[in-house]
């Protein structure tokens, strides 16, 4: 089975500094997806990047980039000049890949305040 | 519409009592998951739909726990006798058969007392 794992329950930054948000996996498959979502107090699950495991680029979404070491089975989230608006919950999630979607397994996640 | 709804967005039941709760997935979207969210906790997987596959079942926690999807469209989570235990936020998502995002509802958050 897939496990996510999200060793860092909470972390604080400063409004326009960068932080580096940590998730590791483990899974013997070789094909598959990685993801991070966004919760917001409001509830809503976001999702804010994704990178597929075949791809030797890491991802990049504006602000927000992976590092993506499959070796190492590691997708870190980089989030550079910090907004308030980027205060929620951080979720690391894994997908296998089978000829179709599969489940997904998430990570227990990662509080991110950002302070004025 | 738009996008994954749930209702009611809010539950309260007294315990034991038993409860559904609805999930109206993207239109064209194959894959539906419900998950648990507790406190402050991450997402437990629930059940997971993809077309006209037999459902993965393997995150229900007790028999009290069953879902259904018909036509291949809404779900239905149901929960029988009601434990104060289950007092969470259920969140459904759905997904398309080619692209693996999902998009999630705002949740049900239940409340047993």
């Amino acid at each position: 089975a897939q496990t996510v794992t999200q060793s860092q329950p909470e972390m604080s930054v400063q409004e326009a500094e960068t932080v580096t948000l940590s998730c590791t996996y483990d899974t013997s498959e070789n094909n598959y997806y990685l993801f991070w979502y966004k919760q917001p107090p409001s509830r809503q699950m976001i999702l804010v990047i994704r990178q597929e495991a075949y791809k030797q680029q890491n991802a990049t979404e504006n602000r927000f980039s992976v590092n993506f070491q499959k070796a190492a089975k590691s997708f870190s989230l980089k989030i550079s000049d910090s907004q308030l608006g980027d205060t929620a919950m951080y979720f690391c999630a894994f997908m296998k890949f089978k000829g179709g979607s599969e489940k997904l397994v998430f990570g227990k996640g990662m509080k991110l305040t950002v302070n004025p | 519409g738009a996008g994954v709804s749930q209702s009611p967005s809010n539950k309260v039941t007294e315990k034991g009592k038993d409860v559904e709760l609805r999930c109206d997935p993207i239109s064209g979207h194959t894959a539906l998951y419900w998950y648990r969210q507790s406190l402050g906790q991450g997402l437990e997987f629930l059940i997971y739909f993809q077309g006209n596959s037999a459902p993965d079942k393997s995150g229900l926690p007790s028999d009290r726990f069953s879902a259904e999807r018909t036509g291949g469209s809404v779900s239905t989570l149901t929960i029988q006798r009601t434990q104060q235990e289950d007092s969470a936020v259920y969140l459904c998502a759905s997904s398309p058969a080619v692209n693996t995002e999902a998009f999630f509802g705002q949740g049900t958050r239940l409340t047993v007392v």
